[in-house]
């Protein structure tokens, strides 16, 4: 079955300094690729998604690549502030049949000013 | 204004009693989810309705059941509660297709004692 991987429980930086945020998955098709980013109190929201294999997407600065050869989706920004502290989650949609997304464990990130 | 709405926000329940967690969506979306969300597991699927009458077990699926009478209502029953289900309950909908966005609501913050 489907399977997403997120090693780093918890990533703690300071500001300015670059994110990476580790995501591997397991999957047989071609599905959609998934960040979503959960604040405090809230919900978790889309961040920003990749639909196609080798593909980049980014939004809010921050950037993750489709790469089907390493099977990996790794979440990159150059420059967090304090105001992206916040749960971060991989997601692995999913192809034929009902649609059941698949969630990682999350990594929650920790900016310090 | 497109949202998910989850009803009560926090409840205290005692053990044994049963309780009921309402989630409304205003999107007309057919599939609707339940996800609970602990420390260190990030968010763990209950259950998956695909429409009126038209629900699925989701990976955690054991002291729990779902009503889906109506497209934009989904409930979330726990007959006769238990401590280890103390927790913070997700409900989400997501339109029709393969790989859509998935809509959050805000979450309900259960304790039982």
């Amino acid at each position: 079955g489907n399977s997403v991987t997120q090693m780093q429980g918890q990533v703690t930086l300071s500001e300015e300094e670059f994110l990476f945020i580790n995501c591997t998955y397991s999957t047989t098709g071609y599905p959609t690729l998934f960040w979503y980013v959960q604040y405090p109190g809230e919900g978790p929201q889309l961040l920003l998604k990749v639909t196609t294999a080798n593909n980049k997407g980014s939004s809010r600065g921050f950037e993750a690549t489709y790469d089907k050869g390493t099977t990996s989706f790794h979440l990159q920004k150059a420059s967090v502030q304090e105001s992206d502290s916040a749960v971060y989650y991989c997601v692995l949609g999913s192809s034929g049949g009902n649609y059941k997304p698949t969630f990682g464990k999350g990594t929650s990130l920790v900016v310090h000013p | 204004d497109m949202k998910v709405t989850q009803m009560p926000r926090y409840l205290i329940k005692r053990m044994g009693e049963n309780v009921l967690l309402e989630c409304g969506q205003d999107m007309s979306h057919e599939t609707m989810y339940w996800y609970r969300q602990d420390p260190g597991l990030g968010l763990q699927l209950i259950y998956i309705s695909y429409d009126v009458d038209s629900n699925s077990e989701g990976d955690i699926p054991k002291g729990y059941r779902v009503s889906r009478k109506k497209r934009e209502h989904f409930s979330l029953i726990l007959d006769s509660a238990k401590t280890n289900q103390t927790s913070v309950y997700f409900c989400a909908s997501s339109p029709p297709g393969q790989n859509t966005e998935v809509f959050f609501g805000k979450g309900t913050r259960l304790t039982v004692v």
